[in-house]
């Protein structure tokens, strides 16, 4: 399976600030995935990331606020734009299977705090 | 829409005991289900994927089963070990597109 970096592994941030989170995977992937998980709730699907075209963002996800970059098929940016405390989550990317004996693959997560 | 849910929500048990933990899923019509452990404030561990044609999938101490027509899964942990303490969630595919839908997640206790 896919070996994924991501940074940072948390940070604490001002409201109003941007953070991008970066995320390197070892294996050129066609699909990357962003995911946010509030305090106590499980993942909830934040876009889908295709390289060479735009992002694909879920309901109650916009690209102004969480801008996305893809610029080869190995890395990936979420950026979090104008941040308040409700966006304080934990932050996951994650690569579909690289065949299908394998599942998805996440990245280690970046906790975000904003204060 | 898929959902997904997982009972029960929080267990704690000594040490040396097997457990189950349960996954629900409203829509049978899935590509796969995943397992995965997700310690506190870090980010997912696959453990098992069951694909779905398969019935159960094993490794070491663990064992996932699937019952696709019923919309169950199941993950038998057996001698549980205080290292096993973490979230548990399970994750549907479906037929269609790229959507991954996660359930709600058990969080486990092994007590020393």
């Amino acid at each position: 399976s896919a070996v994924i970096s991501q940074k940072p592994s948390r940070d604490i941030c001002q409201r109003g600030t941007s953070l991008t989170i970066q995320c390197q995977v070892d294996s050129q992937v066609t699909m990357m995935f962003w995911y946010r998980q509030q305090p106590g709730q499980s993942l909830t699907l934040i876009a889908t990331a295709n390289q060479g075209s735009e992002a694909t963002y879920e309901s109650g996800f916009v690209i102004d606020k969480f801008p996305i970059s893809r610029p080869n098929l190995t890395f990936s940016t979420l950026t979090v734009s104008n941040m308040s405390p409700e966006d304080s989550s934990i932050y996951l990317c994650s690569v579909g299977p690289l065949t299908e004996n394998y599942g998805y693959t996440f990245g280690s997560g970046t906790r975000l705090t904003v204060v | 829409k898929q959902e997904v849910t997982q009972i029960p929500a929080a267990l704690s048990v000594p040490e040396g005991e097997n457990l189950v933990l349960n996954c629900s899923f409203t829509d049978s019509a899935i590509y796969n289900l995943q397992w995965f452990r997700q310690d506190p404030g870090k980010g997912l561990t696959s453990l098992l994927l069951i694909q779905s044609s398969q019935r159960e999938q094993t490794s070491g101490r663990l064992n996932a089963s699937l019952d696709k027509s019923s919309g169950r899964s199941t993950l038998y942990i057996a001698a549980s070990q205080p290292g096993d303490s973490a979230t548990y969630l399970c994750a549907v595919r479906g037929n269609t597109g790229n959507q991954f839908y996660f359930g709600t997640g058990t969080s486990l206790t092994v007590i020393p």
